[in-house]
C-alpha cells in the first residue's frame, strides 16, 4: 500500500533560519513525488514535484529513494514561507495522489 | 484565464438525503480529480475522470459516484448522505497527461446533520 508519512503536525523556526519539513513515504514502486502548498485563504497548489528538480521560492527537495525520503528544504526562512504544506506520492500519473497529513510552517519574526 | 470553480461553497443536508457538487476546470482541461479534505483523514482521492470516462477510482463506497460531460464540467454526487460524510470537497484539474501539474479549485464545504 501507499502511504505518505509527515511526521511533524506544527514546525516554527524564525526568519532567517533554515527550514526542513520531513517526509516518508512506502511505495513498492518508482513513485512521483510532491510538495503542495496551502496559504492562508489561497487554494492548494503546487510547489514543486522531484522530476522536475527544481528550486521554487528558494524550496529543493531530493528524493532519497533509501531511505524513502523527500524533505522539503529552504536555507533562509521568509515570513511568507507561513503555510501548511503537503507531501503527496502518485502511481500511474499525477492525477491519483496520496497526500501526507501535512504540517503547519509558521515562520516566527 | 479563470481558475478551477467549484459551486455550491457551502452546503447543508441531513442524514439520508443526497448531494450533487459541481467542478469547472480550467479551460483546456480534461481531466478532472476529486478529494475529500476531513480533520481526521485529510485528503483522499476519490476519483478521476478523463474525456467524460472514469480513470482511476480511490477507496470509498459506491454512495460516491461522479461523471463528467463532454465540455470537462464534474459532477459529484453522494447518496444516503451519513454524518462522516462531512467534509471539505476539492476539486482538481489537468491538461491530462502524467505527471501533471493539479490545478485545485476552494472547494465545497458540506454539513451533514
Amino acid at each position: 500500500a501507499q502511504r505518505v508519512t509527515q511526521p511533524e503536525k506544527l514546525l516554527s523556526v524564525f526568519k532567517g533560519a533554515p527550514v526542513e519539513l520531513k517526509c516518508n513515504y512506502s511505495y513498492s514502486g518508482s513513485p512521483e513525488l510532491f510538495w503542495y502548498v496551502q496559504y492562508s485563504r489561497q487554494r492548494l497548489q503546487l510547489l514543486l514535484r522531484h522530476i522536475s528538480r527544481e528550486s521554487i521560492k528558494g524550496f529543493t527537495a531530493d528524493l532519497n529513494k533509501g531511505e524513502t525520503s523527500f524533505h522539503l528544504k529552504k536555507p533562509f526562512a521568509q515570513e511568507e514561507d507561513s503555510a501548511m504544506y503537503y507531501c503527496a506520492l502518485s502511481r500511474g500519473g499525477a492525477q491519483k495522489l496520496v497526500f501526507g497529513q501535512g504540517t503547519r510552517l509558521t515562520i516566527n519574526p | 484565464k479563470a481558475g478551477v470553480t467549484q459551486t455550491p461553497r457551502y452546503l447543508i443536508k441531513t442524514r439520508g438525503q443526497q448531494v450533487t457538487l459541481s467542478c469547472s476546470p480550467i479551460s483546456g482541461h480534461r481531466s478532472v480529480s476529486w478529494y475529500q479534505q476531513t480533520p481526521g483523514q485529510g485528503l483522499q482521492f476519490l476519483f478521476e475522470y478523463f474525456s467524460e470516462t472514469q480513470r482511476n477510482k480511490g477507496n470509498f463506497p459506491g454512495r460516491f459516484s461522479g461523471r463528467q460531460f463532454s465540455n470537462s464540467r464534474s459532477e459529484m454526487n453522494v447518496s444516503t448522505l451519513e454524518l462522516g460524510d462531512s467534509a471539505l470537497y476539492l476539486c482538481a484539474s489537468s491538461f491530462g497527461g502524467g505527471e501533471e501539474k493539479l490545478f485545485f479549485g476552494s472547494g465545497t464545504q458540506l454539513s451533514v446533520l
